[in-house]
């Protein structure tokens, strides 16, 4: 049964719009959050993270939200450029278990 | 030289060959993981280790065995290859306390 799910497997956006990244799970006891972006080839590379008591982080062009009632996590990304086009995965722990969960990944594409 | 490497980064192999993927990190960090790609389920966890001495079950561990020789190496080993073993595996650190993960390039298996 999956915990964390990114139900988009896929995404396509405009260059220069905003892209919305959607992580929904099924556990409360997770309380950090993070986004990893990977791409072709590559191991996935740390974006940004959040923490339970924290609803919203912002880093750049990067925000994640964080609906802790809804167990929903979102990451946008505005002005989205081409370079930005990856797979994006969300991963989740719970405090002093340092076992990190995966989304499925969903794959974005930036348009030119 | 990247901080966590893993060998070989490409192998194709038979079914009921046994096969070790190793990886060796300079990050000095305690936590190490294994963790598998595939398509539309995303990365999900193998083993991880705290330390030498602590070892822990992912969750899909069955088929799977894991060796922690030093603080910087952690090998996991297929004893006896199957085909639903093909797949993109990736080894992760990390530092004490919340933060995040770092993956090294990946080794991409296939089993025959």
């Amino acid at each position: 049964d999956q915990q964390v799910k990114q139900n988009s497997p896929s995404l396509s956006v405009q260059e220069g719009r905003i892209s919305i990244l959607n992580c929904d799970y099924t556990n409360s006891m997770f309380d950090y959050f993070l986004w990893y972006k990977k791409y072709p080839a590559e191991g996935p590379t740390f974006l940004i993270s959040i923490s339970s008591i924290k609803d919203k982080n912002e880093d750049g062009r990067f925000t994640v939200f964080l609906n802790k009632s809804a167990k929903h996590l979102s990451l946008h990304i505005v002005p989205s450029q081409p370079g930005d086009s990856a797979v994006y995965f969300c991963a989740l722990t719970t405090s002093g278990t340092y076992k990190y969960i995966f989304g499925t990944g969903t794959r974005l594409k930036v348009l030119a | 030289d990247a901080d966590v490497t893993q060998t070989p980064r490409n192998r194709i192999t038979k079914t009921g060959k046994r096969i070790m993927l190793e990886c060796s990190q300079t990050k000095g960090h305690d936590r190490m993981y294994w963790y598998r790609q595939d398509p539309g389920l995303g990365l999900r966890l193998i083993y991880y280790s705290f330390d030498v001495k602590d070892i822990n079950k992912g969750e899909i561990s069955d088929g799977y065995s894991v060796s922690r020789q030093a603080q910087a190496k952690f090998s996991l080993s297929l004893e006896s290859a199957i085909p639903n073993q093909t797949a993109l595996y990736f080894c992760a650190t990390g530092s004490t306390g919340f933060g995040e993960l770092f993956f090294g390039e990946g080794s991409r298996l296939t089993v025959l």
